[in-house]
Formats: structure tokens, C-alpha cells, sequence
């Protein structure tokens, strides 16, 4: 079993539609946990981080961490032709490793 | 200008051949990271680095090393590269990874895309 595992998609949503993506991890000592987007051909950038149990907003994206049930959620509302890109769940253990899951590509057709 | 930087951009070479990818950062940042990235297998990180003569195995650390005698530079090195190790890399570099509620967002180079032949 993969440590952090995200549906690799391709994730197809309409313009102005609400993208929801999902990311489960194995290690229930994780801490902080951070979404990346990644445009074809070019580096990752982060977009959001989270560490406590919850929702977090930042204009149209929102994390949402259960570590519970150990899976971190993005959505993305209102979605725009520009947010077609690949998402990267990220996450961090006690320790200082960061390990990226498979990523999830979005598809975000007019 | 922020911003972390990777030479060569592409390098196509054979097996065995000695390689190094350079990367420098000029944010001052204590954490360095390699990574590299696979078609499926999302990014895989080699080494990273907490600080100045400080290194540490990733995940898949097999096949090179790295050094960090200085703060902005953390070369990664290719002693005898095979086939296998063709593969995208990213070098990344962050503040400080202190505690386990870090939030420090790595910043990413534009990539090195090797091709061992």
C-alpha cells in the first residue's frame, strides 16, 4: 500500500463547477499536509497547507483534513479552463520527510 | 528575484558516465530536498538536507549522493547513472522543517530532465 495514495483521474468537471479531489494516507503520525499544483511541464507550486482537523479556505479553494479517518480533501469552486493541472497531495510526518502521493489531474472543460 | 536554480535543464547521456545536477537557492532556506518524478509514481524524494553538512536518505536514495557544504548548494550526483534513473528531478528548498506542524511550502527548481542511455 502506497504511503499517501490520490485517484489519478483525469478528473473532468464543467466550468464553474465545484472539482473535489481526495487523498488518503497511511501514516497516523502525519502532521501537516499540503496540496501542490502542477502544470504540465513545470514545477510544482504549493496552493494550500493544513495541520489541524478541519476545513481551511483560501479564496476558491478549500482543504479539509480528517485525520480520523486519514484522508485530506481539496476542493476547488467555480473551476477555470486555468485549473487544469495536476494536484499533489503532500504530506509530512514527525519526522522531516515529505511524501507526495501520485497526483490527481484535473480537467476543466469549458 | 526568489528562486531555486538547476543546471542542466536536459542532459541526455550514457550508462556510467559521472554526472552532477547543480541547484541553488538564494532565499537563505535551511531545508533542501531532490526529488525525482515518474510517470504514476508522483515525486520520490532522494535526499534532502536540514542544513550545512547535514544530509539524509529520502526514499529512494539508491544510485546517488549529494553533498552540503554550503547553505545555497546541494549538488546531486550521478556516480555511475543507468537506464533507471532516467527520470525528471526537482530540487526543492524551504525554511526550516522545524517540529511536525511545519507549514514551510518548498519552493521548486524548473526541473532537470536526464535521459541515461
Amino acid at each position: 500500500q502506497k504511503e499517501v495514495e490520490q485517484n489519478s483521474g483525469p478528473l473532468s468537471v464543467p466550468e464553474g463547477a465545484i472539482a473535489s479531489l481526495n487523498c488518503t494516507y497511511s501514516d497516523r503520525g502525519s502532521q501537516s499536509f499540503f496540496w501542490y499544483r502542477q502544470y504540465s511541464g513545470k514545477s510544482p507550486e504549493l496552493i494550500m497547507f493544513i495541520y489541524s482537523n478541519g476545513d481551511k479556505e483560501d479564496g476558491r479553494f478549500t482543504a479539509q483534513l480528517n485525520k480520523a479517518s486519514q484522508y485530506v480533501s481539496l476542493l476547488i469552486r467555480d473551476s477555470q479552463p486555468s485549473d487544469s493541472a495536476t494536484y499533489l497531495c503532500a504530506v509530512k510526518a514527525a519526522g522531516n520527510k515529505l511524501t507526495f502521493g501520485g497526483g490527481t489531474r484535473v480537467l476543466v472543460k469549458p | 528575484e526568489a528562486q531555486v536554480t538547476q543546471n542542466p535543464r536536459y542532459l541526455i547521456t550514457v550508462t556510467g558516465k559521472k554526472l552532477t545536477v547543480t541547484c541553488s537557492q538564494n532565499m537563505n532556506h535551511e531545508y533542501m530536498s531532490w526529488y525525482r518524478q515518474d510517470p504514476g509514481l508522483g515525486l520520490r524524494q532522494i535526499y534532502y538536507s536540514m542544513n550545512v553538512e547535514v544530509t539524509d536518505k529520502g526514499d529512494v536514495p539508491e544510485g546517488y549522493k549529494v553533498s552540503r557544504k554550503e547553505k545555497r548548494n546541494f549538488p546531486l550526483i550521478l556516480e555511475s547513472p543507468s537506464p533507471n534513473q532516467t527520470s525528471l528531478y526537482f530540487c526543492a528548498s524551504s525554511l526550516k522543517q522545524g517540529g511536525g506542524y511545519s507549514n514551510q511550502p518548498q519552493h521548486f527548481g524548473d526541473g532537470t530532465r536526464l535521459s541515461i542511455l
